[in-house]
Order: C-alpha cells, then structure tokens, then sequence
C-alpha cells in the first residue's frame, strides 16, 4: 500500500500479558516514529528511529516497553505486562528523511482489561 | 522544555463561515517548524499546514490559513469558508530543530461544523 500501515488496529489484553503492535512504513522511509495517544491527549513522543538505527528512546515511558526495527523498514512496539495505563492509541509514522513530513498510520487501539 | 497549549477544547462553526483555532507555544530555539494536524474519527493525523519560523510570511493551503506571531509564540489556524468534512480533532505541534524530528503537541482542539 502507499501508506503507512499498523496492525492491529484494535487490541485487546488482559492485564499481565505482552503485546506485539506492528507497523508498515511507507517503502524507503528512512525516519519512523512510535507516538502513544490517551484518550482525550495529544500524541506524546515514544521512540525515534534512523533505518535499524534506534537513536532516541526517551519517550518510553518504562523498561516494559521495547522497539525495534531489525532491517531498517518494519517496526514492532512491544509491551511486556501490560498494565491498565498502558491503554492508548499507539501511532507509527514514517518520513523520508530528517527535515521532511512524516505520514502516520491510523494507530493501534490498545485496551487492557 | 519546549511545549504547545491549546486552550480551546472544543469549538463550533456554521457551514461556510469562518473558525479560529488558537495555540501557544514555548520554546527558546530560533528556528523551528510548527503545523496544524487534523484527527479525524479515523485516528489518521493528516497535516493540513505547516508553518517554517524563519519565514514571516503566513503560510496558506487554500481554505486553511496560519497567523503565526514568533514574538508571541502563538500560532493560530484560521478554516475560511467551513465545510462538513472539516469536522475533527485539530492538533497543533512544534517539530524539535535538530536530531530526531520529534514533534511535540498540543491537547487538541475537537471543532464541530453545522449544517
């Protein structure tokens, strides 16, 4: 597809258990973005990568949190434990370089129960 | 640390008219980008303007309009001639001039448009 795409778009977790949410970026994007949205909030900043290159992980919010983008193009968002603050929309977005605009995805829900 | 307010949380307008969505923002660079995102129920942001602080002029994306006052640090966005489809979740966010492009954004502003 031309866009970036996530799946799934919606999930749902008990409590405790981890989670995988995956996104597509748009082909030869060098930039992508992991971004967390309460309900009610803004998008609040996660993780930054170059390619395979994780360069700011400052926004994650606990050690439970992890990313990776092993080949430069894929990217998965994993939370380990889940836990019911970690409910957000989670949006990934892609540009092709550092200066240029990033396309976002249409996010994934993540409801724990 | 740089951040963006939005004291609107919601706004409402006729078909047709005009809205004003208003955003403040701090930071202490000199050179730096701000845009308008739209959300509509979708969850897609979609960019609707951007604005380079460099530049002085306002910049336009047909309906859409910035006033973008760097003193001020205020950065509104004007809808001229409002249509249905306009209605949805309006972020504004600052980008971070160097090293990652991350942006930073606002609460949102949910506009409304009546028919």
């Amino acid at each position: 597809g031309a866009g970036v795409s996530q799946s799934p778009r919606y999930k749902v977790a008990k409590r405790g258990q981890d989670v995988a949410l995956r996104c597509d970026p748009i082909s030869g994007h060098v930039s992508l973005f992991w971004y967390q949205q309460a309900l009610g909030q803004g998008p609040e900043f996660l993780t930054y990568f170059q390619n395979e290159a994780q360069l700011d992980k400052s926004g994650l919010p606990s050690d439970r949190f992890f990313a990776e983008r092993p080949e430069g193009s894929v990217s998965t968002l994993k939370i380990q434990r889940t836990q019911q603050e970690d409910s957000a929309v989670y949006l990934c977005a892609s540009s092709t370089q550092t200066g240029t605009e990033a396309f976002f995805g249409q996010g994934t829900r993540l409801t724990v129960v | 640390a740089q951040t963006v307010t939005q004291s609107q949380p919601e706004m409402s307008v006729q078909e047709a008219e005009t809205v004003t969505l208003s955003c403040t923002y701090d930071t202490s660079e000199s050179d730096y980008y701000l845009f308008w995102y739209k959300q509509p129920p979708s969850r897609q942001m979609i960019l609707v303007i951007r604005q380079e602080a460099y530049k002085q002029q306002n910049a336009t994306e047909n309906r859409f309009s910035v006033n973008f006052q760097k003193a001020a640090k205020s950065f509104s966005l004007k809808i001229s001639d409002s249509q249905l489809g306009d209605a949805a979740m309006y972020f504004c966010a600052y980008r971070v001039p160097y090293n990652t492009d991350k942006l930073i954004f606002g609460t949102g502003t949910r506009l409304q448009v009546f028919p």
